[in-house]
């Protein structure tokens, strides 16, 4: 069965220093892998993803994952962040296509909290 | 494109009354998609469904019932609200099986 292990419950940062969000999956087949964000009270939004190609993949908002199969981990990161990053973060994967296998699997969060 | 939409936003429940969800979608995706999310457990997958008059028990279907009778739309149902319910509800659709979901705003619903 798959999982995934979101590292950090909660991230505080101050404004324009770097962040990095740690997300481990365990799977015994090929993943698709996601990060969503979720600001107050609305519903998630999709960053980045990784299906296939190029193990650094770049989203929305300046933030890029690196897809690291040996490791297992898909961290999340972004060089300088602002106070309109302070989120919820999830982390998420599926597999094959077929049967309960394709279904997204997702972590439990990590609330980043960026601080002026 | 108005996405993926819920209705309703909020509501509030005594212990056994019951209740229906509408997500409607205008992508004309296959997948939909019930979950719910609960303070630091993230979001859990109630039911699902992989096409119009097709429903499948995800990892917490207990206390729901789900119908797809139309592509654009799938419905929740709670036929007797229990305390343990109260969440924030979320429907989502995707084109492709594994691939990305898109959400909707949310369901607030608490059972007293």
């Amino acid at each position: 069965a798959q999982s995934v292990t979101q590292l950090d419950s909660q991230v505080p940062v101050f404004e324009e220093a770097p962040v990095e969000l740690r997300c481990n999956y365990s799977s015994s087949v090929s993943v698709y892998l996601f990060w969503y964000v979720q600001y107050p009270n609305q519903g998630l939004q999709l960053l980045l993803k990784y299906l296939s190609g190029s193990t650094l993949v770049k989203g929305i908002n300046g933030f890029e994952a690196e897809f690291n199969k040996s490791q297992t981990s898909f961290h999340l990161r972004k060089p300088s962040v602002h106070i309109s990053d302070t989120a919820e973060y999830f982390c998420a994967v599926s597999g094959p296509r077929g049967g309960s296998q394709g279904n997204l699997i997702f972590g439990k969060g990590t609330k980043l909290s960026v601080k002026p | 494109n108005a996405g993926v939409t819920q209705t309703p936003k909020f509501r509030v429940l005594k212990t056994g009354q019951s209740m229906t969800l509408l997500c409607a979608q205008d992508m004309n995706h296959e997948y939909m998609y019930w979950y719910r999310q609960d303070p630091g457990m993230g979001l859990r997958l109630i039911h699902y469904s992989v096409g119009e008059g097709t429903t499948a028990k995800g990892e917490v279907p207990d206390g729901y019932n789900v119908s797809r009778l139309k592509k654009q739309n799938f419905l929740l149902g709670l036929e007797s609200a229990a305390p343990s319910q109260t969440s924030v509800y979320f429907c989502a659709s995707s084109q492709l099986r594994g691939g990305e979901q898109y959400f909707g705003p949310g369901t607030r619903l608490t059972v007293t």
